[in-house]
């Protein structure tokens, strides 16, 4: 079964600062997409950035931007300029590619604390 | 064009009472997904539901647990004899054709079991 791992229960940065998110992952899929979520107090899951497995390029949105290493099964998410609003929970996600496996398996989280 | 709506937000029962959660997908979403997230733990996998058809109900517990999405209206996810340890937030996600990447989750439903 696919697991994902993150290590940081809690980080913290200060605003206008660069900051990177860690998380590893199990699969012996060759194909799948990766997902970071943010939770903020509300816990409405926002879909932050994702990565399809079969693309080297890292997904970049805006500030966010992801280190995607397949061999090393990691998947970190750095956040640039970070900004108050950026404070909440941040879930890696994994979804498999084959039929039916349909569902996002994800991480524990990380809580991320900015500073002003 | 309206999100994924869940309801009730906050939904508090004693024990031994039954529970129903309603998801309505976004439109033209025709999957619907159910996690719940205890406190402090990421989303967990519960089911997958296409309209009228469960796909995959691996993360359900066997007991007291049950979904359905029928052929019209919302889903619905009902716990039966509910216990303090189905407090916990239940997130609905939805998306298009399967195979999509995208699930697009409600703001959830905050369930406390007294």
């Amino acid at each position: 079964a696919q697991t994902v791992t993150q290590s940081q229960p809690e980080m913290s940065v200060q605003e206008a600062e660069t900051v990177t998110l860690s998380c590893t992952y199990d699969t012996s899929e060759s194909d799948y997409y990766l997902f970071w979520y943010k939770q903020p107090p509300s816990r409405q899951m926002i879909l932050v950035i994702r990565q399809e497995a079969y693309k080297q390029q890292n997904a970049t949105e805006n500030r966010f931007s992801v280190n995607f290493q397949k061999a090393a099964k990691s998947f970190s998410l750095k956040i640039s300029d970070s900004q108050l609003g950026d404070a909440a929970m941040y879930f890696c996600a994994y979804r498999g590619s084959q039929g039916g496996s349909e569902k996002l398996v994800f991480g524990k989280g990380t809580k991320l604390t900015v500073n002003p | 064009n309206a999100g994924v709506m869940q309801n009730p937000r906050h939904l508090v029962r004693r024990r031994g009472q039954e529970a129903r959660l309603r998801c309505s997908p976004m439109k033209g979403h025709s999957h619907v997904y159910w996690y719940r997230q205890l406190p402090e733990e990421g989303l967990k996998f519960m089911v997958y539901l296409q309209k009228e058809n469960i796909i995959d109900e691996s993360g359900m517990p066997k007991e007291r647990f049950s979904a359905e999405f029928p052929k019209e209206g919302p889903s619905i996810l009902r716990i039966q004899q509910v216990v303090r340890g189905d407090s916990a937030a239940y997130f609905c996600a939805s998306s298009t054709l399967q195979g999509s990447y995208e699930q697009y989750f409600g703001p959830g439903t905050r369930l406390t079991v007294t």
